[in-house]
């Protein structure tokens, strides 16, 4: 099974809302990722986990908060965000960071802030 | 520094026939990975093949193979027999083995006619 599950799928917000996406995969995965795709580009990375610890922070702006309570579960907390982080959000898993293994993805939420 | 490019914005093909999407790539690793993704409208990134640098055989699975050749740094993608449900954007990606990072090309969207 290569399943990894977002939610929500669709989510609409104001500037000074404060919400979550929430990411699962019971794969027994050690790396996680968050990405952000704007439409018909390719996914940005934006932060990779490995082993529960943060190891890669693309230079995010602070209001994209990512969190991984487990092995199992990545959330990402918005808080203020501005129209322009309107976009897809996927969130990806690996078997670890290093090597050539693959991620596998999930849905997506597609986020629109106003 | 790793950079993948795909040439071809946009692709026709009618149905049952074959095509190939291209994919050059640009890395200083000695050893890496090549990964093709597929997104329909529908957002999710769906993996479809990989192969290893090291790999001699070139990858298949079912009616994707890799057109793998590695002096000229390339990792053409070839459908067999397309299918109405292949229309999508097709993202070939690169995965260092040391930075664990997955690089995306910009992507060809394909057309399949009935």
């Amino acid at each position: 099974d290569t399943e990894v599950t977002q939610t929500p799928k669709h989510l609409v917000m104001g500037m000074t809302n404060k919400k979550s996406l929430k990411c699962e995969q019971h794969m027994g995965h050690r790396a996680m990722y968050w990405y952000k795709q704007k439409a018909k580009k390719p996914p940005e990375l934006m932060f990779v986990y490995s082993y529960e610890k943060l190891s890669i922070n693309e230079s995010v702006p602070s209001r994209f908060s990512p969190e991984c309570p487990n092995s199992s579960l990545l959330n990402l907390h918005l808080h203020a965000l501005q129209p322009e982080d309107s976009a897809l959000y996927l969130c990806a898993s690996s078997s670890r960071v290093a090597g050539e293994d693959t991620q596998y993805f999930g849905p997506g939420t597609r986020l629109t802030v106003l | 520094a790793q950079k993948i490019t795909q040439t071809q914005p946009g692709m026709f093909v009618q149905e049952k026939e074959a095509v190939t999407l291209d994919c050059t790539y640009d890395t200083s690793d000695p050893s890496y990975g090549l990964f093709w993704y597929k997104q329909p409208s529908s957002g999710e990134m769906i993996f479809l093949i990989y192969q290893g640098s090291y790999d001699q055989q070139n990858a298949t699975e079912g009616r994707y193979s890799l057109n793998f050749q590695k002096a000229r740094k390339s990792a053409n993608l070839v459908i067999s027999a397309s299918q109405l449900g292949d229309s999508a954007m097709y993202f070939c990606a690169i995965k260092s083995r040391n930075t664990g990072k997955l690089i995306f090309g910009q992507g060809t969207t394909l057309q399949v006619k009935p």
